[in-house]
Parts: C-alpha cells; sequence; structure tokens
C-alpha cells in the first residue's frame, strides 16, 4: 500500500473533465508539504505535470491544473485528448520516513 | 540542455551489489539547490522515491530500505552513483535518476530515460 492513495483507473471521453485524487495523512500532505503530479506516457520516463500544488512546468497545457485542501489533493484535466491517456502519479514529502512518497499511480483511459 | 543518463549491469544475481551510475550535464550538482534523485519502477507497478543528493552533499534514503542504500556524487564527472546491497528478485524494476528542480529537490523536472535491472540467478 502507497502512503499516498490515488483511485486505481479513471475514464472520460475527449473533451470532458476528469479529475484524480491523492489522499495523504497528517505526516505528509496534511503537514503542510507541498504535492507534486507526474504524467507517465506507456513505456516512457514519468514527465512533472504540476509542481508545488498548483504550478506547471513550461511546456505543460493549462488543461492540467492542481489543488490541494487539507490532507489531499487533486489533479484536473479538461477538455481530454486521447493523447492524455496515460498513469499519473501524485508525491509528496512525508515526515514520518524523512523521505518522498508517491502515491500509488491511476491509469487514466480516454474512451 | 539539460539530460540524464542510467547506467549499470542489466542483469545481476541475487545477493550481489548492484551499482548505478547516472551521467547528466546541462547543470552542476555543485549549484546552490540542485539535487538528484533515484527512483524505481517494477515492471507494472508504481513509482518508488530510493535517495536524493544535494548540492551541499546532504543525502536521504527511503526509510525501509536505508540500510541497503548509498548515494554518492562525483562533481567533476557530473555523475551521481547509487549502490544497492543484498539484491533480491523484488528489486527487478527500471531505476531512474532525476533531476531536482533548481531550489525545489521535490519537483524532478529531468529524467533519464531508464535502466531495467533484472534480479535473477
Amino acid at each position: 500500500q502507497s502512503v499516498l492513495t490515488q483511485p486505481p483507473s479513471v475514464s472520460g471521453a475527449p473533451g470532458q473533465r476528469v479529475t484524480i485524487s491523492c489522499t495523504g495523512a497528517s505526516s505528509n500532505i496534511g503537514a503542510g508539504y507541498d504535492v507534486y503530479w507526474y504524467q507517465q506516457l506507456p513505456g516512457t520516463a514519468p514527465k512533472l505535470l504540476i509542481y508545488a500544488n498548483i504550478n506547471r512546468p513550461s511546456g505543460v497545457p493549462d488543461r492540467f491544473s492542481g489543488s490541494k485542501s487539507g490532507t489531499s489533493a487533486s489533479l484536473a484535466i479538461t477538455g481530454l485528448q486521447a493523447e492524455d491517456e496515460a498513469d499519473y502519479y501524485c508525491q509528496s514529502y512525508d515526515l514520518s520516513l524523512s523521505g518522498w512518497v508517491f502515491g500509488g499511480g491511476t491509469k487514466l483511459t480516454v474512451l | 540542455q539539460v539530460t540524464l543518463r542510467e547506467s549499470g549491469p542489466a542483469l545481476v544475481k541475487p545477493t550481489q551489489t548492484l551499482t548505478l551510475t547516472c551521467t547528466f550535464s546541462g547543470f552542476s550538482l555543485s549549484t546552490s539547490g540542485m539535487c538528484v534523485s533515484w527512483i524505481r519502477q517494477p515492471p507494472g507497478k508504481a513509482l518508488e522515491w530510493l535517495a536524493l543528493i544535494d548540492w551541499d552533499d546532504d543525502k536521504y534514503y527511503n526509510t525501509s530500505l536505508k540500510t541497503r542504500l548509498t548515494i554518492s556524487k562525483d562533481t567533476s564527472k557530473n555523475q551521481v552513483v547509487l549502490t544497492v546491497t543484498n539484491m533480491d528478485p523484488l528489486d527487478t524494476a527500471t531505476y531512474y535518476c532525476a533531476r531536482g528542480k533548481g531550489g525545489d529537490c521535490s519537483a524532478s523536472d529531468y529524467w533519464g530515460q531508464g535502466t531495467l535491472v533484472t534480479v535473477s540467478s
């Protein structure tokens, strides 16, 4: 079991909006540590999608947005496109583990 | 242009020690705020953070693997090395190195392509 909990899968039709949740605890997200999101296309290395909860690196479309509240965070994808089909991972720092932790990953299927 | 590349053996036997090298370019690990992490991913499974080293030579380890991991850097060669002792078939995974975004080591903004390590006798 991962320290950060994500739904195993989500799906949506092209053009729709989907959200992926990331639930943590008082030792990580709830302690105020930032959340990061990565996109991993099949057979490739992960790509940084969102950093410090809400920020997009240069080149990431504004269809991707992040939010954080309490012990949870969410990634929202609007205007879903076929190319968005990938695995998505959240990451944060955990105080009790004194290290970084990832969620279990969410597979996004574009119907 | 920032690039990272992992290198090391593709196959190791159980109980052996794995040594992986991350060779990078486009940044310096002697620059304040810079860091490099190692992350692995077993086939079909989730990412797992392993270790991080920063510009000040501070080192951080996954607590569940801490006794088996050692991370080090050679700034002159632009390399970061990870050793994993007592390898087990459960350590079979793709191993990635990644750069921490300047001033925010939590944000891995550039990744290597990864190297698949299989543990088998």
